[in-house]
């Protein structure tokens, strides 16, 4: 079946612009999460949700960032006033049930703030 | 809190030999581990997930063992190829949450 989609693939913006991530998770996973990997690092954690509530969103570094999930399928990370910081990878993840199932990963979107 | 860590974090070994990467995590109260795979540019691979109840995993060539009172993992790749060049993540659960925490990975090259 059709893993974790996300769109776009790359996105170029500059600073001060705001961006929206999209993540399809896998159909029937209830858990969602949101990791951002820079470049030589490994993925650290933003946001998760559980259906459509974000259950820990610990992992948010200012309020810039927002992510909604409002029918508790695709979720849509949104970034506003792009800093050149925000550069990075940002991978989207789901799970059948959140609790330490099997995470799935999609691609992730490359996103670069000039 | 965890920190996750791996060891070594580039390694070059000709085709054919069989190698060990390490992952360690400071905090043993886990829920599992799972081991990754990444390409240049692409998203996460899921290789092996061990449950904090388990001693270890097996794949074709690929085996992981855990060792949680410790606080290490191990991820043996036997006779190694070419495609298996990649970086190598380890990540763990901590329990009563439901976030990975990510080691900085092993980028790993087999040489033909």
């Amino acid at each position: 079946g059709a893993g974790v989609s996300q769109t776009p693939s790359n996105k170029v913006t500059e600073k001060g612009k705001y961006v929206e991530l999209r993540c399809d998770p896998i159909s029937g996973h209830t858990a969602l999460y949101w990791y951002r990997q820079s470049l030589g690092q490994g993925p650290e954690f933003l946001i998760y949700f559980q259906g459509t509530g974000a259950a820990d969103d610990s992992g948010l570094p200012n309020d810039r960032f927002f992510a909604v999930r409002p029918e508790g399928s695709v979720s849509t990370l949104k970034i506003q006033r792009t800093e050149r910081g925000d550069s990075a990878v940002y991978l989207c993840a789901s799970s059948l049930e959140a609790g330490g199932h099997e995470q799935f990963f999609g691609p992730g979107t490359r996103l670069t703030v000039l | 809190k965890q920190e996750v860590t791996q060891i070594p974090a580039a390694l070059s070994v000709p085709e054919g030999e069989n190698l060990v990467l390490n992952c360690s995590f400071t905090d043993s109260a886990i829920y599992n581990l799972q081991w990754f795979r990444q390409d240049p540019g692409k998203g996460l691979t899921s290789l092996l997930l061990i449950q904090s109840s388990q001693r270890e995993q097996t794949s074709g060539r690929l085996n992981a063992s855990l060792d949680k009172s410790s606080g290490r993992s191990t991820l043996y790749i036997a006779a190694s190829q070419p495609g298996d060049s990649a970086t190598y993540l380890c990540a763990v659960i901590g329990t009563g949450t439901y976030k990975y925490i990510f080691g900085t990975g092993t980028r790993l090259k087999v040489l033909a």
